[in-house]
């Protein structure tokens, strides 16, 4: 089965600094990748997801992420985060099976970002 | 186009009761899922289905069932509430097309079991 871990519990920046959100995840196959947004007292928002091809993708919001295939990786980047930026961000991950896409999320990472 | 909605937002129940989640999607996807989210923690499946009449087991079904008698609704039942269900739960949708598939998400319900 595979897992998610998010390192990043809670963050938090000022006004303009950069953000990055890490994600690490395990399954030996091939997986499909995403970031989901939950701002306070709203439900999930897709941010952005990876399927194939560029490994660099981007999202809603200036968000991007980088998949590393080596590293099991797809962190979250913002070059400027902005306050309205806070939220939960949850990394998510499911194998390519060709049935339901069955999500393990990680435990998600509550970020702050002040004036 | 709603989306997919939820109902209740809010519920309290004791221990022992019973009672429905209702979801509801407007865009003819095929696939449904139930997922809870406990504080801290991120969400974990509960059942799901990929078209009506079809569902099946996620990663803690224990305490609930579903059913799927249409395309668009597919209801969670708590048949008797515990606390360890205090939670808050989710249903989303796919179109379903295997693993490249993208879910959409409810605005949630939150349940207390006292």
């Amino acid at each position: 089965a595979q897992s998610v871990s998010q390192h990043n519990h809670h963050v938090i920046l000022s006004e303009a600094a950069s953000l990055e959100l890490g994600c690490n995840y395990s399954y030996g196959g091939t997986v499909n990748l995403f970031w989901y947004v939950q701002y306070p007292g709203q439900h999930l928002q897709l941010l952005l997801k990876y399927f194939s091809g560029d490994p660099l993708v981007k999202g809603i919001k200036g968000f991007e992420a980088e998949f590393i295939k080596s590293k099991f990786s797809f962190n979250l980047r913002k070059p400027s985060v902005q306050w309205s930026d806070t939220a939960e961000y949850f990394c998510a991950v499911s194998p390519y099976t060709g049935t339901a896409s069955k999500l393990t999320f990680g435990t998600g990472t509550r970020l702050q970002v002040t004036l | 186009n709603a989306g997919v909605t939820q109902t209740p937002k809010f519920r309290i129940l004791k221990i022992g009761q019973s009672m429905t989640l209702q979801c509801t999607q407007d865009m003819n996807h095929n696939y449904m899922y139930w997922y809870r989210q406990d504080p801290g923690m991120g969400l974990k499946l509960i059942y799901y289905s990929v078209g009506a009449g079809i569902t099946d087991k996620g990663e803690v079904p224990n305490g609930y069932n579903v059913s799927r008698s249409t395309t668009e609704d597919f209801p969670l039942r708590l048949e008797l509430a515990a606390p360890s269900q205090t939670s808050v739960y989710f249903c989303a949708a796919s179109v379903g097309r295997g693993g490249v598939d993208t879910q959409y998400f409810g605005p949630g319900t939150r349940l207390t079991v006292l």
